[in-house]
């Protein structure tokens, strides 16, 4: 059973530090894996969607990697702002061709102004 | 920028009542899911709906729910007789086609008394 789990669960940096944010997940057969952030109260975005086969996405500040055979990814965030508070969470496709996203529990951002 | 539209933002409810929380997905997309969150815990998969019919759907998605989408823009997820475990955010979710980003709403709080 795919099991995803994030590290740190919160984590509190000064505006401007570079961080990273970690995503495990136990079955490396996955489909794809995306980023979101979400805001207090609202709906989640998506940041960033790897698919199985590539091992980095990038957008903006924000650069995402995919180690399938590790079972890990990372989403990388330069240069941050009081903006990017918010929980991150990643989740994953199973490989078997399901819908069903698998999340973790998120790591909750505070960025310091 | 298109998006996702949920109705009610906040529902409260009596156990045993049924409850319809409504979605409108981006117009053009095909691919529609309910996700939930209880209050501190991880994004869970309800059910994914496709072609006008259910695709997947998880354990939690039992003969107490159901989906419809009964014309060309409303996507509803009803719940026959609400439980106090059924309390969470509940999220509609779209995506254009399979393998493509999910696009949130912003969630209905479901209460049950």
């Amino acid at each position: 059973k795919q099991e995803v789990t994030q590290i740190p669960a919160a984590l509190s940096v000064p505006e401007g530090e570079n961080l990273v944010l970690n995503c495990s997940f136990t079955d490396s057969a996955i489909y794809n894996l995306q980023w979101f952030r979400q805001d207090p109260g609202k709906g989640l975005t998506s940041l960033l969607l790897i698919q199985s086969s590539q091992r980095e996405q990038t957008s903006g500040r924000l650069n995402a990697s995919l180690d399938k055979s590790s079972g890990r990814s990372t989403l990388y965030i330069a240069a941050s702002q009081p903006g990017d508070s918010a929980t991150y969470l990643c989740a994953v496709a199973p490989g078997s061709g399901t819908y069903k996203y698998i999340f973790g529990t998120g790591t909750r951002l505070k960025v310091l102004a | 920028e298109p998006e996702v539209t949920q109705t009610p933002s906040h529902q409260v409810t009596q156990m045993g009542q049924e409850v319809i929380l409504r979605c409108v997905p981006i117009s053009n997309h095909l691919y529609f899911y309910w996700y939930r969150q209880i209050l501190g815990q991880k994004v869970e998969f309800l059910v994914s709906f496709y072609n006008n019919e259910i695709s997947e759907k998880s354990e939690i998605f039992d003969d107490q729910f159901s989906v419809e989408r009964p014309d060309g823009s409303n996507f509803t997820l009803k719940i026959r007789s609400t439980k106090l475990e059924d309390s969470a955010m509940y999220f509609c979710a779209s995506s254009p086609s399979y393998n493509s980003p999910l696009h949130f709403g912003n969630g209905t709080r479901l209460t049950v008394t």
